[in-house]
C-alpha cells in the first residue's frame, strides 16, 4: 500500500508555543491530504482537508487560525498548532488519498501541551 | 451528511473463534467501506475495503459484507489470534472523499 509518513510521532511544548506537524506521501503525489483529531478511546474527527496550492477546507467548529494548514507541494502537509493549550493537548493523524478513494494514513503525532 | 453507527464498542472472544461488527451508514451516496485497525499510539491502518458493486470480499482470515439497500456493512474475523486484538474503525465514504467514520470496537482476543 501507499505509504504516508508523519513527524513528529511524539511532541511535548509548553503552553502559549506552537507545533508544527508534518505529513508526507512517501511513493505518491497526494493533491489532497486530511487532517483527523482524535480524543482517548474516541473515533477519529475530520478537522481540514487540505488542498495542494490552495486554502484549507475546514470543518464546522474548528478554528482555522488556531491551527494552520499548509500544503505547499504534492508530497507535504503540514499542521501548525499555533498558541497551544493544554487542551489541544490529542492525538493527531493525517491522510492522503489513492485511487481516488483510498485513504492511507499517517502514524499519527502525539501532543502534549504542558 | 453522512451519519455511520458502529457495533459494539467493545468485543471479547476466545482465541480461535469469530468476531464480527458491524456497521450501518446513512448516505445512499456513500460508495466506498473501507475498515481500519487500529493499535495503541498508532495511525489507523487499512485492513480491507468494499466499493458499492460488491457485496462480500475476503481476503485470508478477514471478510467484509456489504448490504446496499439496508445500508449496512459487516466485518468478519474467523479464526482469530491474539494480535488481532486492537480497535477496529469502519468507514464510509461517498464520491467526494468525504470519509466518515464509526466510533470503533476494541477488539480483545484472550489466548
Amino acid at each position: 500500500g501507499a505509504v504516508v509518513s508523519q513527524h513528529p510521532s511524539r511532541v511535548i511544548c509548553k503552553s502559549g508555543t506552537s507545533v508544527k506537524i508534518e505529513c508526507r506521501s512517501l511513493d505518491f503525489q497526494a493533491t489532497t491530504m486530511f487532517w483527523y483529531r482524535q480524543f482517548p478511546k474516541q473515533s477519529l474527527m475530520l478537522m481540514a482537508t487540505s488542498n495542494e496550492g490552495s486554502k484549507a477546507t475546514y470543518e464546522q467548529g474548528v478554528e482555522k487560525d488556531k491551527f494552520l494548514i499548509n500544503h505547499a507541494s504534492l508530497t507535504l502537509s503540514t499542521l501548525t498548532v499555533t498558541s497551544a493549550h493544554p487542551e489541544d493537548s490529542s492525538f493527531y493523524i493525517c491522510s492522503a488519498i489513492v485511487r481516488e478513494t483510498e485513504a492511507f494514513f499517517g502514524q499519527g503525532t502525539r501532543l502534549t501541551v504542558v | 451528511g453522512e451519519n455511520v453507527e458502529q457495533h459494539p464498542s467493545t468485543l471479547s472472544v476466545q482465541e480461535g473463534d469469530s468476531a464480527v461488527i458491524k456497521c450501518t451508514y446513512s448516505d445512499s451516496a456513500s460508495n466506498y467501506f473501507p475498515w481500519y485497525k487500529q493499535e495503541l499510539g498508532k495511525g489507523p491502518q487499512l485492513i480491507i475495503d468494499i466499493r458499492s458493486n460488491v457485496g462480500e470480499k475476503k481476503d485470508q482470515r478477514i471478510a467484509v459484507t456489504l448490504n446496499k439497500t439496508a445500508k449496512h456493512f459487516s466485518l468478519h474475523i474467523t479464526e482469530t489470534q491474539p494480535e488481532d486484538s486492537a480497535v477496529y474503525f469502519c468507514a464510509a465514504s461517498p464520491y467526494n472523499n468525504d470519509m466518515r467514520f464509526g466510533a470503533g470496537t476494541r477488539l480483545t482476543v484472550k489466548p
